[in-house]
């Protein structure tokens, strides 16, 4: 079975700040795993994904996730966040014998000016 | 124009309506499918369908059904409303394997009353 646990519904961080959004996964056999954006009142946005090459991967607007096999990791992070982070971020998880992707609850990133 | 496109964007209905939502693409993707959201649950998925012919129940298929009328358009009913159906409907599609990412459309938000 898969499943995607996201510590923290909602992050708090200064502008400037490090921002650290916390993904574990559950899965059986090798995963993919997944980064989404969602602004207000807009669909999902890929950030980026791992799909079982390099294990450091970098996405748009400065965002980066390493997965972390011996943890079950995939935590994402930014060296300094701007106002313009403020959004829910969703982690999802897949794999080669499951055909659907399972999300976690998201977490919502606040940005103080 | 946008790949994926959901109507109507916005719906208030009553208990016992039955309601249709459409989603249409232009990305030319084989699977196609149908998420909730709720605050606090993150996306649940409803129906999936890898094409035409194949239609798949997700976790929470009850008191919902699907219609794949051809590629490029996948509708999601509600037969008969209930209040608790109140929520953030999205369309999804991707092309072939586990390993490639989802795309969403805007959403639909469905108020039941």
């Amino acid at each position: 079975a898969q499943s995607v646990t996201q510590l923290g519904s909602h992050v708090s961080v200064s502008e400037g700040a490090l921002v650290l959004l916390r993904c574990n996964y559950s899965s059986s056999v090798p995963p993919y795993l997944f980064w989404y954006v969602q602004y207000p009142n807009q669909g999902l946005q890929l950030l980026l994904k791992y799909t079982s090459a390099a294990t450091l991967v970098k996405g748009i607007n400065g965002f980066e996730a390493e997965f972390k096999k011996s943890e079950t990791s995939f935590h994402l992070t930014k060296p300094s966040a701007h106002m313009s982070d403020a959004a829910e971020y969703f982690c999802a998880v897949s794999a080669d014998n499951f055909n659907k992707f399972y999300f976690g609850s998201g977490t919502k990133l606040n940005v103080k000016p | 124009d946008a790949d994926v496109t959901q109507t109507p964007r916005n719906r208030i209905t009553k208990t016992g309506k039955r309601i249709m939502l459409e989603c249409s693409q232009t990305k030319g993707h084989d699977r196609m499918y149908w998420y909730r959201q709720d605050p606090g649950l993150g996306l649940r998925l409803i129906y999936y369908s890898f094409d035409v012919k194949d239609i798949n129940k997700g976790e929470i298929s009850d008191g919902y059904s699907v219609s794949r009328q051809a590629q490029a358009k996948f509708s999601l009913s509600l037969e008969s409303a209930i209040p608790n159906q109140t929520a953030l409907y999205f369309c999804a599609t991707s092309q072939g394997s586990s390993y490639n990412e989802q795309f969403f459309g805007p959403g639909t938000r469905l108020t039941v009353l």
